[in-house]
């Protein structure tokens, strides 16, 4: 079975676009999360989606940020009016949910490396 | 807030040496504690998940040690080799969402051959 896949892996951009950021969870995990590795900084949580609940956004830096998953498979993240601080790798991971809604460990993809020049 | 952090942030040891990464957390009210690797370039690959009811995992070389009442983890390498050569992350679950990991800034181990 495949892992978890993201596209593109490198992404260079000007400064004031949008970037569209892909990522392809694992077959059968209900759970996805985006997270966010600056240079020198430890990983940030961005946004997660369980199932068909409501996505908990509360790691997104700003408005300019938002993302989405289309049912339990692939999920997007878009950046608009990019920033150079908007530079960093962008991770995404997804993990099985057990009983009593207890995610399980969490499998992550090799990442996406923004670069806003 | 939960922080956690791991000491030291670079590590240098030659090959064959025994070693001992260090993480520290804030709220012990955890639901779990992970450690992981990251190559430069590539994902995390998750080494070692520790349960707030357990003490410690193993797996080949590597042993995982939690006190949770003190805030800690340690995370033991023995008989280091180049290959092992990477940045350890630790992370833990905890707070009012239980699916959320807060993550350490990483130790860089380099093994010289």
């Amino acid at each position: 079975g495949a892992g978890v896949s993201q596209s593109p892996s490198n992404k260079v951009t000007e400064k004031g676009k949008d970037v569209e950021l892909r990522c392809d969870p694992i077959s059968g995990h209900t759970a996805l999360y985006w997270y966010r590795q600056r240079l020198g900084q430890g990983l940030e949580f961005l946004i997660y989606f369980q199932g068909n609940s409501a996505p908990d956004k509360s790691g997104l830096p700003s408005d300019r940020f938002s993302a989405e998953r289309t049912g339990e498979s692939v999920s997007t993240l878009t950046i608009q009016r990019t920033q150079q601080e908007d530079s960093a790798v962008y991770l995404c991971a997804s993990s099985l949910v057990l009983g009593l809604r207890i995610p399980h460990e969490q499998y992550f993809g090799p990442g996406t490396r923004l670069t806003v020049t | 807030k939960q922080e956690v952090t791991q000491i030291p942030a670079a590590l240098s040891v030659p090959e064959g040496e025994n070693l001992v990464l260090n993480c520290s957390f804030t709220d012990s009210a955890i639901y779990n504690l992970q450690w992981f690797r990251q190559d430069p370039g590539k994902g995390l690959t998750s080494l070692l998940l520790i349960q707030s009811s357990q003490r410690e995992q193993t797996s080949g070389r590597l042993n995982a040690s939690l006190d949770k009442s003190s805030g800690r983890s340690t995370l033991y390498i023995a008989a280091s080799q180049p290959g092992d050569s990477a940045t350890y992350l630790c992370a833990v679950r905890s707070g009012g969402s239980n699916y959320k990991l807060t993550f350490g800034k990483g130790t860089l181990l380099t093994v010289n051959p």
